[in-house]
């Protein structure tokens, strides 16, 4: 497509139950990252996927959060039991990756969480 | 290992004044250097970027940033202030071709009439 797509855009859940967030990223972008943006704080790095190699899983906070990126395109981040302090909008970018000269990322629109 | 700061999580100036919003990076081998605007209910979107080459780079909507290995910086400036530079702005770093990029926590610029 013609950015990078998410979904959903807001999702309203109660503590305990577990979400899914996609993220569907430019055609042709090999690297796809997941960041998390809760309110008055920066950008935190969750997890980065680039081509067949294993993914940087090295920012995902606990173990209640995972990441799948099939066929090398959409990448699903699920977050399981969620608690409070899961509210956030959670951020989806892709980029060339290796195949550009620098790293820039477009971002997408983003899907607010709040887990009630 | 990379990090960014950002100094002044708010700036207020006036319209027609400079802006000047700081950034200073730490990174173990020379470094790719981002500013990314987000614009109120708007996604991030690049404003300006450095990989290598000349130090000071030039972006959209009039914003131009001076890369200063000695000071570790990269400082984005425009030389007046317009009402629709009101945004949140983040300084990012990278230090390889792809990888992770680093963001600072933002600074709200605020812009008054």
């Amino acid at each position: 497509g013609a950015g990078v797509s998410q979904s959903p855009s807001n999702k309203v859940t109660e503590k305990g139950k577990d979400v899914e967030l996609r993220c569907d990223p430019i055609s042709g972008h090999t690297a796809l990252y997941w960041y998390r943006q809760s309110l008055g704080q920066g950008l935190e790095f969750l997890i980065y996927f680039q081509g067949n190699s294993a993914p940087d899983k090295s920012g995902l906070p606990s173990d209640r959060f995972s990441a799948e990126r099939t066929g090398g395109s959409v990448s699903t981040l699920t977050i399981q039991r969620t608690q409070q302090e899961d509210s956030a909008v959670y951020l989806c970018a892709s980029s060339f990756g290796l195949l550009s000269g620098a790293n820039v990322l477009t971002f997408g629109a983003g899907s607010r969480l709040t887990v009630l | 290992a990379q990090s960014v700061t950002q100094l002044g999580s708010h700036v207020s100036v006036s319209e027609g004044a400079l802006v000047l919003l700081r950034c200073n990076y730490s990174s173990s081998v020379p470094p790719y250097l981002f500013w990314y605007v987000q614009y109120p209910n708007q996604g991030l979107q690049l404003l300006l970027k450095y990989t290598t080459g000349a130090t000071l780079v030039k972006g959209i909507n009039g914003f131009e940033a001076e890369f200063k290995k000695s000071e570790t910086s990269f400082h984005l400036t425009k030389p007046s202030a317009h009402m629709s530079d009101a945004a949140e702005y983040f300084c990012a770093v990278s230090n390889t071709n792809a990888g992770k990029s680093t963001f600072g926590d933002g600074t709200t610029l605020t812009v008054k009439p």
